[in-house]
């Protein structure tokens, strides 16, 4: 089993649709959870941390649950500008420092 | 300017030749990051370090080799480069406060051995 999980997609939606990505983890250790988004051929880039109450930003919602090892992310209104590859990002307190990225899941946004 | 800034952005060379990636920033962080991405694959962390005098080793360090010459630069090496590194690479930056900060990336550097 990976040590994190992401459906690589596409998800493909139109405008204005609700979509949801989940990742999940397997060390129940894990400590720091990150959204990030790359687009094709660039960097990625920090799209919102992850609390353990989950938050939220403008039309974007990420949410933790430890139980089950997963986090996940809402977007609400879906724009063009959204499409991209969202990276889960997991932070391990285990073994000293240790930051494992998702493989991502991509997104298509369609007029 | 970007903060992070890496050079070279695309690079083609041979098997066997000697490669060094360059990384510097501005963003006055402590810690950066070297990182390589593969299609179909999450990034992954060849070496990391928390300071000028820190260096260590991450996921996948076998064949490279660094250098922190200073807190804002920061260099990858490939002492005899394979066809298998070829790869997207990713230098990055981040904070010092607390274990796990967002990370700042480069660009990129579009590294093929041929």
């Amino acid at each position: 089993r990976k040590e994190v999980e992401q459906d690589p997609g596409p998800f493909n939606v139109p405008e204005g649709a609700t979509v949801a990505f989940n990742c999940t983890y397997s060390n129940s250790a894990s400590q720091s959870f990150f959204w990030y988004r790359q687009d094709c051929r660039k960097e990625p880039k920090l799209l919102m941390s992850v609390y353990s109450s989950g938050n939220e930003d403008g039309r974007f919602t990420a949410q933790l649950n430890r139980a089950s090892q997963y986090i996940s992310l809402l977007i609400r209104d879906s724009k063009l500008s959204d499409s991209a590859t969202y990276l889960c990002v997991v932070g391990e307190s285990t073994g000293g420092f240790k930051t494992i990225f998702g493989a991502g899941t991509r997104l298509f946004v369609k007029a | 300017d970007a903060d992070v800034t890496q050079t070279p952005r695309n690079r083609i060379t041979k098997t066997g030749k000697r490669i060094m990636l360059e990384c510097s920033q501005t963003k006055g962080h402590d810690r950066m990051y070297w990182y390589r991405q593969d299609p179909g694959l999450g990034l992954r962390l060849i070496y990391y370090s928390f300071d000028v005098k820190d260096i260590n080793k991450g996921e996948i360090s076998d064949g490279y080799s660094v250098s922190r010459q200073a807190q804002a630069k920061f260099s990858l090496s490939l002492e005899s480069a394979i066809p298998n590194q070829t790869a997207l690479y990713f230098c990055a930056t981040s904070d010092s406060q607390g274990m796990y900060q967002p990370q700042h990336f480069g660009d990129g550097t579009r590294l093929s051995i041929l």
